[in-house]
């Protein structure tokens, strides 16, 4: 069974950083490129940003909001996503999905992190 | 960036009959490799969102024969044949042609 358990949510000043992990199970993690997507509360889906499988070179794409701001990694040694967030805004406070993506559908997503930036 | 406009933003559907929903993309999402990458998403309320429809039409693993998906181009459509109590929620319409954007999304609400 696909697991996808984001972490690493809080409370957080605006300015401050994060750092989400998303822990994966159940399916061969190297071989799936990812993705963030994130909620605000009420509101509907943004995409964040994904990665690349690194035999697809292991790049970065990113929503125009959020470059220079976020930064995507993986660790797949470890099975697991990350999401640096840098700087953060008011309007950044949203629940934070981890997705895997199969031929361009986001398939399998986690429960999500609450991430909240507020003084 | 590829704009998806989604209608109506909420339906109100009786139990047991049709449901349908358009999203309209700003550009056309034929991708390079002939593929069309436009797929709908389902989020019941607490849920996260789960995987519906993919490139137009394909229902993904585990969706009931209910849900289809058509058109081309940059005109798409969800058609739920009979509306059951499960199916309350919102349902976003979503491009992975060039990086990857979502429609509004529309709720789904019981009559």
């Amino acid at each position: 069974e696909v697991q996808l358990v984001e972490s690493g949510g809080g409370l957080v000043k605006p300015g401050g950083s994060l750092r989400l992990s998303c822990a994966a199970s159940g399916f061969t993690f190297s071989d799936a490129w990812m993705s963030w997507v994130r909620q605000a509360p009420g509101k509907g889906l943004e995409w964040v940003g994904r990665i690349r499988k690194k035999s697809d070179g292991g790049t970065t794409d990113y929503a125009a909001p959020v470059k220079g701001r976020f930064t995507i990694s993986r660790d797949d040694s470890k099975n697991t996503l990350y999401l640096q967030i840098n700087s953060l805004k008011t309007e950044d406070t949203a629940v934070y999905y981890c997705t895997s993506e199969w031929y361009y559908l986001l398939n399998s997503w986690g429960q999500g992190t609450l991430v909240t930036v507020s003084s | 960036d590829i704009v998806m406009t989604q209608t109506p933003l909420s339906s109100p559907v009786t139990l047991g009959q049709p449901a349908s929903i358009s999203c309209r993309s700003s550009q056309s999402l034929v991708h390079r490799d002939g593929n069309t990458y436009l797929s709908w998403l389902q989020q019941r309320p607490g849920q996260p969102p789960r995987p519906l429809i993919y490139k137009i039409s394909n229902r993904f693993s585990g969706v009931p024969d209910r849900f289809s998906g058509s058109g081309a181009g940059t005109d798409f459509t969800l058609r739920i044949s009979r509306v059951e109590a499960e199916d309350v929620g919102v349902y976003y319409c979503m491009q992975a042609t060039q990086f990857i954007t979502f429609g509004q999304g529309t709720r789904l609400e019981i009559k």
